[in-house]
């Protein structure tokens, strides 16, 4: 059962204009959420994360945003750029003795010149 | 700079034959995973260790057996490939306890003919 979920498996956005990754959960044991980026032929790269004690974390033109009581989380890429292109997957925490990452299926981003 | 080396980029290999597909980490974590990506189906945990020797099922062991006999070291192992075992595997570490992010290698795409 996939406690992670990416609905949209692809997003086109144009150069410049806010891209908006988004990220549900079914888990509410979740305490912690990642980003990771991944170009194709390359292993996943961390790119941003969040404590559930926040609602917003921003780094530069990464921003996201969590909202509990929705289990949701979005990944906002201001202004977008074509080196932005690639696949992004979502990560939910939680402390256990075994698998403690759980990931989306990915979306896959974009941005056209 | 962290880092985590799988062995190979690409494989090529035929069906019923044995593949060892190797991981090497520099950051003395005590967690390392392999994960298999496949379209559509996001990243998805096949074997997981918390320590030398240690090892927990995944969502997916099935055909995969694992080797971890130093802490640096992860093998995955492939007993009798077969065809539906063509994709991209990807090793990862961890620091133990967290919240905390994973380090991933460059990816290995296996290809059983």
């Amino acid at each position: 059962d996939q406690q992670v979920k990416q609905n949209s498996p692809s997003l086109s956005v144009q150069e410049g204009r806010i891209s908006i990754l988004n990220c549900d959960y079914t888990n509410s044991m979740f305490d912690y959420f990642l980003w990771y980026k991944k170009y194709p032929a390359e292993g996943p790269t961390f790119l941003i994360s969040i404590s559930s004690i926040k609602d917003k974390n921003e780094d530069g033109r990464f921003t996201v945003f969590l909202n509990k009581s929705a289990k949701h989380l979005s990944l906002h890429i201001v202004p977008s750029q074509p080196g932005d292109s690639a696949v992004y997957f979502c990560a939910a925490f939680y402390q256990t003795g075994a698998n403690n990452l759980f990931f989306g299926t990915g979306t896959r981003l974009t941005v056209i010149p | 700079d962290v880092k985590v080396t799988q062995s190979s980029r690409y494989l090529v290999k035929r069906t019923g034959e044995k593949v060892f597909l190797e991981c090497v980490q520099d950051m003395d974590h005590e967690n390392m995973f392999w994960y298999r990506q496949d379209p559509g189906l996001g990243l998805r945990l096949i074997y997981f260790s918390y320590d030398v020797k240690m090892k927990e099922k995944g969502d997916i062991p099935e055909g995969y057996s694992v080797s971890r006999e130093k802490k640096e070291r992860f093998s995955l192992i492939l007993e009798s490939a077969s065809t539906n075992q063509t994709s991209m595997y990807l090793c990862a570490s961890s620091r133990r306890g967290g919240p905390t992010e994973a380090f991933f290698g460059q990816g290995t795409r296996l290809t059983v003919v």
